[in-house]
């Protein structure tokens, strides 16, 4: 049962342009939303996160939205660097019951020279 | 600041083998996490201290599978024995508290191959 899915297991885009990651989740009581990234050998790192009484969040080059209707999260990257080419993992959390993250599968993110 | 230590870096044992991995988190953070990741999967949360308390480990094997967090700081994760399927990176995680938006600070990791 995936309460979150990322269903791009891999994104190629050239650099300078924009970079557009999904996310979808199921279950309705999460109310907290992150973005993680991961480099090769390294542990995820938080990037990016946003609450349900948003609709978007905004930090330099990367943005997310949400869609509570559609229970749908992305995130932009503009411009798109090649030291962005990471793992990306969408992660989500309910108020209620602490925090404990259940994380999407990832979306493999490929920035272009 | 220091991050989240762990170790052994890599892990290569045969089925039915024990192995243990360690953990050291970011000095003065309460809550500490296991989570194990899959080739191609997102990580799962395997258990969750606050301190040396567990407050979650719904998810963790309990036939094979058991932590400890020694005094409220470091932390071992243990599988006995091991079985193919348990091939993994495992990641150690820690956060200032249990609030729902507590940033979560992840190690390295530790690699296991189960042959």
């Amino acid at each position: 049962d995936q309460q979150v899915k990322q269903n791009s297991p891999s994104l190629s885009v050239q650099e300078g342009r924009i970079s557009i990651l999904n996310c979808d989740y199921t279950n309705s009581m999460f109310d907290y939303f992150l973005w993680y990234k991961k480099y090769p050998a390294e542990g995820p790192t938080f990037l990016i996160s946003i609450s349900s009484i948003k609709d978007k969040n905004e930090d330099g080059r990367f943005t997310v939205f949400l869609n509570k209707s559609a229970k749908h999260l992305s995130l932009h990257i503009v411009p798109s660097q090649p030291g962005d080419s990471a793992v990306y993992f969408c992660a989500a959390s309910a108020s209620n019951a602490g925090n404990m993250l259940t994380f999407g599968g990832g979306t493999r993110l490929m920035v272009k020279p | 600041e220091a991050g989240v230590a762990q170790s052994p870096r890599y892990k290569i044992i045969e089925k039915r083998q024990s192995v243990a991995f360690w953990c050291n988190p970011i000095s003065g953070h309460a809550t500490l996490y296991w989570y194990q990741q899959i080739l191609g999967q997102g990580p799962k949360l395997l258990i969750q201290f606050q301190n040396n308390g567990v407050v979650d480990d719904s998810q963790l094997p309990k036939d094979r599978f058991s932590a400890e967090r020694l005094k409220g700081v470091d932390s071992t994760l243990k599988i006995q024995p091991a079985k193919l399927e348990d091939s993994a990176v495992y990641l150690c995680a820690s956060s200032l508290g249990r609030g729902y938006n507590e940033k979560l600070f992840f190690g390295s990791g530790t690699q296991l191959s189960v042959l």
